[in-house]
């Protein structure tokens, strides 16, 4: 079935470090591709997003880019901060037993000064 | 503005009580999901929506309950015979069956339900 691959947490990096979350996907049509971020005690935000392949997703200073061929949607951002401590989820949307929606385990950030 | 809400925020339950989250949507999405995270977890499916008056089992459907009788709505009731419901228990909408390729699904702030 469809299924979503997280790199597992946790993250630790000191400000400034450069970051990638690995994530793969396994899907029978064609999926939108997603990550969400997670902080404290709060649900899920979109931060960005990837609707077909070569497609990049940025926002915030993270970016992602849609890779058919190696089903892959990897999180990266050149110079983490403090303040991108959260957990991050990997996600797809596309029709399937599960409904669409499709979430990898999802992988903790902690960055420190 | 569009949205999903859900509430209470935080909710305390006695054991062997049932008790009913609230989930609702303004954005005229077709489905709706329930999730449950425990501390350092992942999501976990509960049960899902694709359309109004019909939903599917998740992974752990096992003592929760649901009813999907608007389109808006899709409460979640936790029943007695969920053993271990202390958790956060997160809505979620997207399009659907009609949704448009570029739009996300949208989660509500959650609901932290403490069996006391």
């Amino acid at each position: 079935g469809d299924s979503v691959t997280q790199m597992e947490g946790p993250v630790t990096l000191s400000e400034e470090a450069f970051l990638t979350i690995n994530c793969t996907y396994t899907a029978t049509g064609y999926p939108s591709l997603f990550w969400y971020v997670q902080y404290p005690g709060e649900g899920l935000q979109l931060l960005l997003k990837a609707t077909k392949a070569d497609d990049k997703g940025s926002n915030k200073g993270f970016e992602a880019t849609y890779r058919k061929e190696t089903t892959s949607f990897h999180l990266e951002k050149g110079s983490v901060q403090v303040s991108d401590s959260a957990v991050y989820f990997c996600a797809l949307i596309v029709g399937g037993s599960q409904g669409n929606l499709i979430f990898g385990k999802g992988t903790k950030l902690s960055v420190k000064p | 503005d569009g949205g999903i809400t859900q509430s209470p925020k935080y909710l305390f339950r006695k054991e062997g009580q049932n008790v009913t989250l609230s989930c609702e949507q303004n954005l005229n999405h077709d489905a709706m999901y329930w999730y449950r995270q425990d501390p350092g977890q992942g999501l976990r499916l509960i049960y899902y929506s694709q359309i109004v008056n019909d939903f599917q089992k998740g992974d752990i459907a096992e003592g929760y309950s649901v009813s999907r009788e608007k389109k808006e709505s899709f409460p979640l009731t936790v029943t007695s015979a969920q053993k271990n419901p202390t958790a956060f228990y997160l809505c979620a909408s997207e399009p659907g069956t009609a949704r448009i390729m570029n739009t996300e699904a949208f989660f509500g702030q959650g609901t932290r339900l403490t069996v006391v």
